[in-house]
């Protein structure tokens, strides 16, 4: 079992709709949950973290996260065209530093 | 200020020969990683410096592999007798500090091409 899963993709949905991504663990001992977004050919860059329980939002982007169900999720409200991309998860354990990533998800949004 | 830079930024070398990436992290940076990212694939933790603590090489794939930083400044990445399996993109990122929240920012990557 992969350490961080991610459903690979692609993921198409139309502008202006919600885009909904997905991405599960297995250390139960995970501390931190990063979301980055990565443009093709470009470093990742992150879009957001978070470490507690329930849901956290940042403009049009929602993070949740259910540590009882090892499972975090990003949620893209009006999705635009520039938010096609590789969404990539980050798991980050006790101690601290060592970061786990997925193999991303691709995001394309139609216009 | 800066971000974080790495050179070169394209390499294309010979089967069998050896490679050094340099990656200069953000000033005041404690901590840096490094990753590799094979074409199509996620992340692939390989090596971490906190500061003056020993390193964290639990990723590196091989003894062919490795890493050194002097204190808090650059950090330079080694393959020795490079095999085709190595060409990828290497990626360097630094974080303030080693708290389990800490953002990295991600560095432009060195493609490498092993022919």
């Amino acid at each position: 079992q992969k350490e961080v899963e991610q459903n690979s993709g692609p993921l198409s949905v139309p502008e202006g709709a919600i885009a909904s991504l997905n991405c599960t663990y297995s250390d139960r001992g995970s501390q931190s949950f990063f979301w980055y977004r990565q443009y093709s050919g470009k470093s990742p860059e992150l879009i957001m973290f978070i470490y507690s329980n329930g849901d956290k939002e940042d403009g049009r982007f929602t993070a949740q996260l259910n540590k009882a169900s090892q499972y975090v999720s990003l949620l893209i409200r009006d999705s635009q065209p520039s938010d096609s991309a590789t969404y990539l998860c980050a798991v980050k354990g006790v101690g601290g530093f060592k970061t786990i990533f997925g193999a991303g998800t691709r995001l394309f949004v139609k216009a | 200020g800066a971000g974080v830079s790495q050179s070169p930024s394209n390499k294309v070398t010979e089967k069998g020969k050896d490679v050094e990436l340099r990656c200069d992290p953000i000033s005041g940076h404690t901590a840096l990683y490094w990753y590799r990212q094979r074409l199509g694939q996620g992340l692939e933790f390989l090596i971490y410096f906190q500061g003056n603590s020993a390193p964290d090489k639990s990723g590196l794939p091989s003894d062919r592999f490795s890493a050194e930083r002097t204190g808090e400044s650059v950090s330079t990445l080694t393959i020795q007798r490079t095999q085709q399996e190595d060409s990828a993109v290497y990626l360097c990122a630094s974080s303030q500090g080693p708290i389990s929240q800490e953002t990295q920012y991600f560095g432009p990557g060195t493609r490498l091409l092993v022919l």
